[in-house]
């Protein structure tokens, strides 16, 4: 099983400043790079797959950068909501099957 | 609306008793998964299905079993031999494994309590 670290475990952020968070991976055998947002009572969605050293995505106020090279990656939400409010999970892809190993999570509480 | 469903979505059941959860889906994905949650841990997988009367051992399938008679669905059986069942539940969906940059599609996931 492969070691898929997510720091911080949760993190409060006041309505309008912007955050980052950090998804750390093995840096071989990389195919792809899963975020998805997991708000309470409902199912986790897909943010971004990722996979390209250097990659970089864009949804909204939400982005996400990729290093493969050194087995990271950083999610950044910019003026954050409290519809951000949520868990974030990363996965990392290691074979072509599309077995994910989950990280456990970095919990994101918006306060107005 | 195409989408993932799972029941029940709370299940109890007393400790010895096999139970199965339900997974089903609309998207016409090839691929299924069966996730287990624990308190402070990732989603670990349990098995999962890249075709129709196939499937492969995830991470920690020891006192699970799944059939996939369908392609739309995916059920999960806890047995008596799993040592540690209460957890939350989730089945996930992707259009194929051999397209494995693909997203997973989840469903709202079921807690089991085994009492």
């Amino acid at each position: 099983i492969l070691n898929v670290e997510q720091s911080p475990q949760s993190l409060h952020v006041q309505e309008g400043d912007s955050t980052n968070f950090t998804c750390s991976f093995p840096s071989s055998n990389f195919y792809a790079l899963h975020w998805y947002r997991w708000e309470t009572a409902k199912s986790p969605e897909a943010l971004f797959v990722m996979t390209l050293n250097g990659d970089e995505k864009k949804k909204g106020r939400i982005s996400a950068t990729l290093n493969t090279k050194e087995g990271y990656s950083y999610l950044y939400i910019k003026g954050s909501q409290p519809e951000d409010s949520a868990t974030y999970l990363c996965a990392f892809l290691s074979d072509s099957w599309g077995k994910l190993q989950f990280g456990a999570g970095t919990q994101v509480v918006v306060t107005p | 609306d195409g989408g993932i469903t799972q029941s029940p979505k709370y299940l109890f059941r007393k400790e010895g008793q096999n139970v199965t959860l339900s997974c089903e889906q609309n998207l016409n994905h090839d691929a299924m998964y069966w996730y287990r949650q624990d308190p402070g841990q990732g989603l670990r997988l349990i098995y999962y299905s890249q075709i129709v009367n196939d499937f492969q051992k995830g991470d920690i399938a020891e006192g699970y079993s799944v059939s996939r008679e369908k392609k739309e669905s995916f059920p999960l059986t806890v047995t008596s031999a799993q040592k540690n069942p209460t957890a939350f539940y989730l089945c996930a969906s992707s259009p194929g494994t051999g397209w494995s940059y693909n997203e997973q599609f989840f469903g709202p996931g079921t807690r089991l309590t085994v009492l």
